[in-house]
């Protein structure tokens, strides 16, 4: 079993959609949960960082962490073409030596 | 120019050559890592450091060596390339508080 699991896709929705990702883990000592955004041919970049459970807000995102049941997701509202990406989850136990799931590729299409 | 730079960007290489690839950052980051990223098993963490004096193997080290030239340089090299190497390489950045890692563009290595 994979410490971060998360499913590859790829996920294909319509312009101004709902998006929900996800990811689930095995290791109950993460604190830090992390989603990033990675364009094709470029590198990740940090969209959302969460330190225990709970919610966060960032304009059309909300990420959310349930450390009861190791799961964590990431919404997008409104989805825009520009939203096409593969979105990658991230956690860690002290902010350092990040674990990464696999990615889910998105397509939004207009 | 990028807070974290990468060359180079391709490289086509020959098994049992051996292979570096280079990594500059101007964050003024003391931590820096080296990652791969493979389809269907995302980024792996091949070696960290957290200053110059400071090296550490990740869950993949085997078959790679790094070296810490300065704060903001990190290199990671392949004494032997074998063809399973072949992968984007990403170097990353850190200051340990919650803003999280800053990524290269990547170098995509091919070996044949």
């Amino acid at each position: 079993q994979k410490e971060v699991e998360q499913d590859p896709g790829p996920l294909s929705v319509p312009e101004g959609a709902i998006v929900s990702l996800n990811c689930t883990y095995s290791n109950s000592a993460f604190q830090y949960f992390m989603w990033y955004r990675q364009y094709s041919r470029k590198g990740p970049e940090l969209l959302m960082y969460t330190y225990s459970s709970g919610n966060k807000e960032d304009g059309r995102f909300t990420a959310q962490v349930d450390k009861s049941s190791k799961y964590i997701s990431l919404f997008i509202r409104d989805s825009q073409p520009s939203d096409s990406a593969t979105y990658l989850c991230a956690m860690s136990l002290d902010n350092n030596d990040m674990r990464f799931g696999a990615g889910t590729r998105l397509t939004v299409k207009p | 120019d990028a807070d974290v730079t990468q060359t180079p960007r391709n490289r086509i290489t020959k098994t049992g050559k051996r292979i570096m690839l280079e990594c500059s950052q101007t964050k003024g980051h003391d931590r820096m890592y080296w990652y791969r990223q493979d389809p269907g098993l995302g980024l792996r963490l091949i070696y960290y450091s957290f200053d110059v004096k400071d090296i550490n193997k990740g869950e993949i080290s085997d078959g790679y060596s790094v070296s810490r030239q300065a704060q903001a340089k990190f290199s990671l090299s392949l004494e032997s390339a074998i063809p399973n190497q072949t992968a984007l390489y990403f170097c990353a950045t850190s200051d340990g508080l919650r803003d999280g890692y800053t990524f290269g563009s990547g170098t995509r290595l091919t070996v044949v």
